[in-house]
């Protein structure tokens, strides 16, 4: 069955460039997405079909995907980006999470 | 302003069935296709399955295939989870989502996610 891994975590000062990979079997051949989920609620989609912003994203969160890998990244790292990210692609009619990401702003 | 607001979550036995429902406001609802994602208590999401704007197509995570239906009433604006045979590994918040673009397009895109209800399979 299809995977997408992702490392478990991730620490970025402020105000620096946060990036999260995600990584699966010709990954780049599907369209990727990336969730952002704060504790204690439900999840945002903040990237779709690779590099795409769903309205009210800050400009700030951006997308990749090539070969293996997608990249999440957020330029000017604010606290409030302090989350766990999940990216998400779809194989066979069926979406597949990665793991997830702790990013931790410190 | 797009509300979903799901309900039906419960502790339930193994082996036993449960129906989860979802209601929605604020867009077409007839118009979007329709999702269940479901997250166990402290780790992460899993998607559990799809249904096209007239209830005419799903498709479902082989984790759940053959034992959860989804369906839809758009008349009533509600989204539905039949689930049976219930197991342990099925304990989880199951969340309600909307995909991003009206009509039937693949890939879909989970847009926005409602608050989620519990349920809880045990002895």
């Amino acid at each position: 069955s299809y995977e997408l891994t992702q490392p478990p975590s991730v620490s970025v000062s402020p105000g620096q460039t946060a990036s999260i990979t995600c990584s699966g079997d010709k990954l780049g051949d599907k369209y990727a997405c990336w969730f952002q989920q704060k504790p204690g609620q439900s999840p945002v989609l903040v990237i779709y079909q690779d590099n795409k912003r769903p309205s009210g994203i800050p400009e700030r969160f951006s997308g990749s995907n090539s070969g293996n890998t997608a990249t999440l990244t957020i330029s000017g790292t604010q606290s409030m980006d302090e989350a766990d990210y999940y990216c998400q692609a779809w194989d066979s009619s069926a979406a597949i999470f990665g793991g997830g990401t702790k990013l931790t702003v410190l | 302003e797009v509300q979903l607001v799901e309900s039906g979550g419960g502790l339930v036995q193994p082996g036993g069935s449960l129906r989860l429902s979802c209601s929605a406001s604020g867009f077409i609802f007839s118009s979007y296709a329709m999702h269940w994602v479901r997250q166990a208590p402290g780790k992460g999401l899993e998607y559990v399955s799809t249904i096209s704007t007239n209830g005419g197509t799903t498709y479902y995570a082989d984790s759940v295939k053959g034992r959860f239906t989804m369906s839809r009433g758009n008349s009533k604006n509600t989204l539905y989870l039949q689930m049976s045979s219930l197991r342990a590994e099925d304990t989880a918040v199951y969340y309600c989502v909307k995909d991003l673009r009206s009509g039937t397009y693949f890939p879909y895109y989970f847009d926005y996610w409602g608050q989620g209800t519990l349920v809880t399979v045990s002895s």
